[in-house]
């Protein structure tokens, strides 16, 4: 089944320690992106990559990092986590940029 | 800047009453619109793409419509299934996603 995988689901963290929210896809996606979901606010992109070992900023990068060293994966990592990072994080991928993205089922997140 | 504006926020429905959703949207070189679904807790599920304005795309109950300056969702005769967060988004310089339109539709 095609699909995108997100890890965990939902975790409870206290300020200062590092996490990684894993995805994965297993459609061959070249585009693979970043989102988190506050109420009011709408999905929001964080980071994306277009290509293995291509990755550039969205519209709301502070606090976070990626990477992409392999097709199929693209974790999130929040070296320094704070509670305005709180929030409902999904990953997507495409077959390229500008077409139809599929989404994971997402990462409930709290920091304490 | 790319943005989009959904309305209404919020609309309740019985069943059976047809209603349409906007997405009204600026954007330097429109390169596609995408209608989501998105049930409460998960991931936004793809609905349609539309690419150039007149052009149109139905599912089931639901018909997605395309002008030079917005889109419409149209709901036919909706089902409480239906019930749901709409979300648009348009693909520019960048992806815009609006905050959405929560429908609840009433048995």
């Amino acid at each position: 089944e095609a699909q995108v995988t997100q890890n965990p689901r939902y975790l409870i963290t206290v300020t200062g320690k590092k996490l990684t929210v894993t995805c994965s896809q297993n459609m061959n996606h070249e585009y693979m992106s970043w989102y988190r979901q506050d109420p009011g606010l709408g999905l929001r992109q964080i980071y994306y990559s277009m290509n293995v070992e291509v990755t550039d900023k969205g519209d709301v990068p502070e606090g976070y990092k990626v990477s992409r060293k392999e097709k199929r994966n693209f974790p999130l990592i929040l070296e320094s986590p704070s509670p305005n990072q709180t929030s409902l994080y999904f990953c997507a991928s495409s077959v390229g940029v500008g077409e139809t993205q599929y989404f994971g089922p997402g990462t409930r997140l709290l920091v304490l | 800047e790319d943005q989009v504006t959904q309305s209404p926020e919020a609309l309740r429905l019985q069943e059976g009453e047809s209603s349409s959703l906007n997405c009204s949207y600026t954007v330097s070189g429109l390169r596609g619109l995408f209608w989501y679904r998105q049930d409460p807790g998960k991931g936004p599920e793809f609905l349609f793409t539309l690419y150039s304005a007149g052009e149109e795309k139905e599912k089931e109950r639901l018909k997605a419509t395309l002008t030079k300056k917005e889109s419409f969702l149209h709901i036919t005769a909706p089902k409480p299934e239906d019930s749901a967060t709409y979300l648009c988004a348009v693909r520019g310089n960048r992806l815009a996603f609006g905050k959405g339109n929560q429908v609840v539709v009433i048995p």
